[in-house]
């Protein structure tokens, strides 16, 4: 079956700090690739999205990721994070299905972000 | 904005009771989605659907049905609730069907079922 790997699940950093967090999927077709935020208390919401174009993709409160094909891999990354950054963070791949008119949407297992104050 | 409710935030039912939670968006979205979220585990997708009265299977169906008879809306039902449904559900909705690869998803608050 397809999956979607990161690798941290806890991650502990002080403010100011540079993140990266992995993500890596298995599927070897053409991908759409997500990175959703969920803060405590509140809704899921997008944080970044890349379909085609340039690999480096700029997204929300100065968040970035880069999309490797050749490593099947698409990290989140901010230089400097801060205390309003705890959340949890999920990567997401999707891409059409063999049916026509359906497609897979596949979740990473999250990772939960504290940011020290 | 889109905007995604769910009917309850909290639920606390009994073994083998039936169990409606309501989603309605108000963007007029095709497609729909129900999942369940479990620490560790992720979002897990248990129906989606495209269309009024389709649905198609998610990974992990077992123990749930859903229901589709207007487009704003979409029903998850257990039918008869057991321990192990004790989750967090979380729907939502993209906008199109032909272009629903590429399309963000919006989610509603989540309704946490403790089922005893």
């Amino acid at each position: 079956a397809q999956s979607v790997s990161q690798h941290n699940h806890h991650v502990i950093l002080s403010e100011a700090a540079s993140l990266e967090l992995g993500c890596n999927y298995s599927y070897g077709g053409t991908v759409n690739l997500f990175w959703y935020v969920q803060y405590p208390g509140q809704h899921l919401q997008l944080l970044l999205k890349y379909f085609s174009g340039d690999p480096l993709v700029k997204g929300i409160k100065g968040f970035e990721a880069e999309f490797i094909k050749s490593k099947f891999s698409f990290n989140l990354r901010k230089p400097s994070v801060q205390w309003s950054d705890t959340a949890e963070y999920f990567c997401a791949v999707n891409w059409r299905g063999s049916t026509s008119g359906t497609y897979k949407y596949i979740f990473g297992t999250g990772t939960r972000l504290k940011v020290l104050a | 904005d889109v905007k995604v409710t769910q009917s309850s935030r909290y639920l606390v039912k009994r073994t083998g009771e039936k169990v409606f939670l309501e989603c309605v968006q108000d963007m007029d979205h095709e497609n729909m989605f129900w999942y369940r979220q479990d620490p560790g585990l992720g979002l897990r997708l248990i129906y989606f659907s495209y269309d009024v009265k389709m649905k198609e299977k998610g990974d992990i169906p077992e123990g749930y049905s859903v229901s589709r008879e207007k487009k704003e809306r979409f029903s998850l039902i257990l039918e008869s609730a057991s321990t192990n449904q004790t989750s967090m559900y979380l729907c939502a909705s993209t906008l199109g069907r032909m272009t629903g690869y590429q399309e963000t998803q919006y989610f509603g608050p989540g309704t946490r079922l403790l089922v005893l």
